[in-house]
């Protein structure tokens, strides 16, 4: 079964760092491109970053660039993300999924599928 | 950018209700387009990708339709555990963007 575990989420301070990680089982992790999405709570969803098979490539929201790193490990099936300089509205439940994709009509085409649980991060003195 | 605007935000629904929902986009892209279902405290799910193609194990009274800028979700006869909010998902180019979200409740 495909799974994915995400962990390192906590209370932090203004300004300081959080390291997230995120355990892939279940299938071919080198074999995917991985994103990053975060919800603050009671609200909606915001797709934060991605990074493709090896690693090379990466995309960010404009909210986030600069201050946060994707990265990941195909050795260890794991995904990262590291967020510097947090601010209040970094507060939010943060999700590892994995981009699913096919082509259709020509085109590729592509959604997220699983999601894992979650991790919740905190900004707050 | 590639904006998402659901309507309604919210809708009030009877079981067997058959349900309607809007994902209007900023501008025509691909029907690379996916809807979520999420329940409280739980991870979004997929439902639907592609616009219209079921993910395997979703119930048949869920269908997607649309392309160009107007896309819909129906579910033709609301089940109880159907009641949850659902947002859609625009997969054409960066940044990947939800719509606001859906949030269907019981009547």
């Amino acid at each position: 079964e495909v799974h994915l575990v995400e962990s390192g989420g906590g209370l932090v301070q203004p300004g300081g760092s959080l390291r997230l990680s995120c355990a892939a089982s279940g299938f071919n992790f080198r074999d995917y491109w991985m994103h990053w999405v975060r919800q603050v709570p009671e609200k909606g969803l915001q797709w934060v970053s991605r990074i493709d098979h090896d690693g090379y490539s990466t995309n960010y929201a404009d909210s986030v660039k600069g201050r946060f790193t994707i990265s990941r490990d195909n050795a260890k099936n794991t995904l990262h993300l590291q967020m510097n300089s947090l601010r209040a509205e970094d507060t939010a439940v943060y999700y590892c999924v994995r981009d699913v994709g096919t082509s259709i009509g020509g085109s590729w085409c592509k959604w997220f599928d699983p999601w894992g649980q979650g991790t919740l991060v905190t900004v707050s003195s | 950018d590639i904006q998402l605007t659901q309507s309604p935000s919210f809708l009030s629904a009877s079981v067997g209700d058959r349900v309607t929902i809007t994902c209007r986009a900023s501008q025509v892209f691909s029907s690379c387009l996916a809807w979520y279902q999420q329940k409280p405290g739980k991870a979004p799910k997929l439902l639907i990708y592609a616009a219209s193609t079921l993910q395997s194990g979703v119930p048949s009274r869920f269908s997607g339709s649309g392309s160009g800028t107007e896309f819909t979700l129906t579910i033709s006869s609301l089940q109880p555990e159907d009641f949850a909010t659902y947002y859609c998902q625009q997969l054409n180019s960066y940044p990947l963007a939800f719509g606001g979200g859906t949030q269907v409740e019981i009547k």
